[in-house]
């Protein structure tokens, strides 16, 4: 049982780039989220899914793009990259009764 | 949404207790509270979520106020481990649509003294 797990841990775009970060759980979770948390900062949200099908914006959406065609996958995508995406970016799913359980981060660094 | 404040740090010596504040005065009734801490270089974990009465587990004790309107984290005796930002934040197990989204704030930085 692997929980959630992100791909990849490290990486480093140039400006204007595109990539996508992938999140999967095997918990059956129907809802995940996506959170950006800068240094020395608390965690923002981006997106959050309630289910397969089903997303929504959280605080700070702009420049981020989510899809759930899968309970298991809920990746964010960014399209044009910017130095101020540079951020830890943490994945997150639960259950209706069940805590948040986080994915270990990717680490992006824009150039 | 139901709005968290706690303050930015606190301190405190290895092996004593650790009283972590909360506040939530807009708290409504079907409102959980829930703690997590994020160690250094860690997503955060789960540590503790109560209603209305007091809970303990293997981690932590969760005291909410008779109001609810705020709680403290209590760690019995911290350890150097324990040292982490710990969040506060509030959940409703029924909420649907927009209010299933979870926001957290800055959480407090607990440092730990040998």
């Amino acid at each position: 049982n692997a929980g959630v797990t992100q791909t990849p841990k490290f990486r480093i775009l140039k400006i204007g780039q595109s990539m996508t970060l992938q999140c999967t759980q095997d918990m059956n979770h129907n809802y995940m989220y996506w959170y950006r948390q800068d240094p020395g900062m608390g965690l923002k949200l981006i997106y959050y899914s309630v289910g397969a099908g089903i997303t929504d914006k959280g605080e700070v959406p702009n420049g981020y793009n989510v899809s759930r065609s899968t309970t298991e996958d809920f990746p964010l995508r960014l399209e044009l990259a910017a130095p101020s995406q540079t951020s830890v970016y943490f994945c997150a799913g639960r259950g209706v009764d069940s805590p948040l359980h986080f994915g270990n981060g990717t680490r992006l660094t824009v150039t | 949404d139901a709005k968290t404040t706690q303050p930015n740090s606190m301190e405190s010596n290895e092996e004593e207790p650790v009283h972590l504040p909360c506040n939530h005065s807009t708290i409504s009734g079907t409102d959980y509270i829930h703690w997590y801490r994020q160690l250094p270089s860690q997503g955060p974990e789960y540590v503790i979520h109560g209603l209305t009465s007091n809970v303990n587990n293997r981690m932590a004790s969760l005291a909410i106020a008779e109001d609810r309107k705020s709680s403290t984290l209590i760690l019995h005796r911290a350890t150097l481990r324990d040292a982490a930002v710990y969040y506060c934040i509030l959940r409703d197990p029924g909420a649907a649509g927009a209010n299933s989204k979870l926001t957290f704030g800055k959480g407090i930085t607990l440092s730990v003294r040998p």
